[in-house]
């Protein structure tokens, strides 16, 4: 079945830089559009980035934009989003997912990203 | 690009029906057939539960049913159950490889 397994969390002070990883098993990796979403303590979901199969197209929320990228390697299953210049608004929950059409069937669990000096 | 606009509570008696509103605009869910449910236990991952408005995915029960009017999109509960409580969030393709969710309501089975 569907597996992804995000990894790469942790505490970082402000300003800082945290790569996050996603393993992907149970299907076709390479014709799967992905997605990073997040959630800060308390609040909502909210989408951050998400690219298509091939890794040639990608996309930011504003609230990321020329800080994160993201990024995908299908010879290992492997979806990145390399975060840089870390705010404390950023500290969430960040999750991988699967997205079909704009909606997201299959999640991993999560990994916590803590921005804080 | 703003937030769906969704209740922040909801509420129903086992076996009640119970219907969460998501409101956006004519650029999101008016736009597009594109709006989808998650349901979140606390401390859990999101689980689709609705996607293109309507659709169920395999193995969410058909007490669950989506539907759209104009900008607002709405998520129906039918024959609560102490289960459904939840989290629940919409969200909608906002056009231009743009994404929006709604705020999240609290469903509590009474």
């Amino acid at each position: 079945q569907v597996q992804l397994v995000e990894s790469g969390g942790g505490l970082v002070k402000p300003g800082g830089s945290l790569r996050l990883s996603c393993a992907a098993s149970g299907f076709s990796f390479i014709d799967q559009y992905m997605i990073w979403m997040r959630q800060a303590p308390g609040k909502g979901l909210e989408w951050v980035s998400f690219i298509n199969g091939g890794g040639g197209a990608t996309y930011y929320a504003d609230p990321v934009k020329g800080r994160f990228t993201i990024s995908r390697d299908n010879a290992e299953n492997s979806l990145y989003l390399q975060m840089n210049s870390l705010r404390a608004d950023d500290t969430a929950v960040y999750y991988c997912a699967t997205l079909h059409y704009y909606s997201s069937r299959d999640w991993g669990q999560g990994t916590l990203v803590t921005v804080s000096s | 690009q703003s937030a769906l606009t969704q209740p922040p509570s909801a509420s129903g008696s086992p076996g009640q029906s119970v219907t969460i509103s998501c409101t956006g605009t004519s650029s999101d869910v008016g736009g597009y057939n594109y709006v989808s449910w998650y349901q979140q236990y606390s401390d859990k991952a999101p689980k689709l539960m609705i996607y293109e408005v309507t659709k169920r995915p395999s193995g969410v029960p058909d007490r669950f049913s989506g539907s759209k009017s104009g900008n607002t999109a709405s998520l129906t509960v039918s024959g609560l159950q102490a289960e459904d409580e939840a989290d629940y969030y919409c969200s909608s393709f906002a056009g231009s490889g743009n994404l929006v969710f709604g705020g999240g309501t609290k469903l509590t089975v009474l």
